[in-house]
Order: structure tokens, then sequence, then C-alpha cells
């Protein structure tokens, strides 16, 4: 069936080092992308969202770039902090549409900052 | 604005008992979900409501799950009796029908021994 999936489970970085998060999907009728963190013991939190009709997005220190020829979808943390660390999660909208507005969440990277 | 809200935080109990969690939505958010994170794994749907209507349950295991929503606004989500299984985090989250963005609440970790 249709999923959204993740390179790899955990990622080390250095605080104040850049982080990347990758993020594959296998529903071309997707148009529609959010990333979200969760720390431990919380519910998921939004980050940032991007819509088929766009190659990049940014935020506050965040970046999302997506690549629909390869159905690849990233996230770029800036300068990334201690307050950073937490599970990543990416969901796309699985071609659902009409009035569902469901996500497809992937199973996550957790991201932990080194000092 | 007051987040999701849901009780109990934490939820222990035995093999075939009966557990029922609950969740108060954002103001004024009509499409409410219930999801099921295991540990380790992103979370899954189980339910989808818009008022109090069922939009999609197509994953609830029905033998066992139910939930309702009877007056738009609070809802409740039963599992009866528990397996070994079950055990994971239910998530409730919510949002406005226009948009995909959804505001989790913290979550009720159950346990099931």
């Amino acid at each position: 069936g249709e999923s959204v999936g993740l390179h790899l489970p955990t990622l080390s970085v250095q605080e104040g080092d850049n982080s990347i998060i990758n993020c594959a999907y296998s529903n071309s009728a997707s148009d529609y992308f959010i990333w979200y963190k969760q720390e431990s013991g919380k519910g998921p939190q939004f980050i940032i969202d991007i819509r088929s009709n766009m190659d990049k997005r940014q935020g506050q220190r965040v970046t999302v770039l997506l690549n629909k020829t390869v159905k690849h979808l990233s996230l770029q943390i800036a300068a990334t902090q201690p307050g950073d660390s937490a599970v990543y999660f990416c969901a796309d909208q699985g071609g659902r549409g009409g009035s569902a507005r469901q996500l497809t969440f992937g199973s996550g990277t957790q991201l932990t900052v080194l000092p | 604005e007051a987040g999701v809200a849901q009780s109990p935080r934490y939820k222990i109990i035995e093999k075939r008992q009966s557990v029922a969690f609950w969740c108060n939505p954002i103001s004024g958010h009509a499409t409410l979900y219930w999801y099921q994170q295991i540990l380790g794994q992103g979370p899954k749907l189980l339910i989808q409501f818009q008022n109090n209507g069922v939009v999609d349950d197509s994953q609830l295991p029905k033998d066992r799950f139910s939930a309702e929503r009877l007056k738009g606004v609070d809802s409740t989500l039963k599992i009866q009796p528990a397996k070994l299984e079950d055990s994971a985090v239910y998530l409730c989250a919510s949002s406005t029908p226009a948009r995909y963005e959804q505001y989790f609440g913290p979550g009720t970790r159950l346990t099931v021994t």
C-alpha cells in the first residue's frame, strides 16, 4: 500500500550545526506534506508544511524541500539547538481528496543534539 | 488558545479489561481524530469525526474498539476487552475542515499487562 518512510531512524548532530532529515513518499497523488516534531511524552507539534506546487518553503530556522521527481522530502534545521532533540515525522495527505483531510505518517527520525 | 485536552495521561490495565479515553478538541474545530501510536512508530489513524458524524473508521478494530462524539465536541474512545497489543499511546487531534494541519493533544499512554 501507499506509505511514507524515512531514510534513517536516528540522527546525531553537534549543537550549532545544521540538521537534515529526509523522507520518501510513494503516493504520487499526494499534494500536501507536513513535518511534525514530537518530544518525549508529548503529542506531535506542527513545524512546517508544503504543497506540491512548491519546491521549497522556509520558516524560522527550518526549511522544507520537496522533490516530486524522486518523491523526496527533507527538513533542514539551521543552527541546531538542544531543544531540537526530538522525533521528527513527515506526513502526507496520501492522495485523499475532498473532505477527508487525512494524514499518513512515516515512522519518524530521532534527532539527538550533542553538546 | 487552549490546546487539545486528553485524559487520563496514563493508564495501566490487565488484558480483557476495558478502558476509556477522553478528548476535548480546540474550540471551534469540527474535525476530530483518534490515532494509535505504538512505540517507535508514527501515529496511525483509527477514526475521524466531522462534528458528530464518522468520516472514516476503516482502520478501527470494531470488534473491540468504539468511539463516539455525541454532541460534536468531546469524544471518547473505548477498548473492550483490551489485548496486550493495544499497549500504545492514544492521541487525539483536531482541525478545521478546510485545513490539513492537525493539532495534537498530549496523548494517553496505555499499558496492558
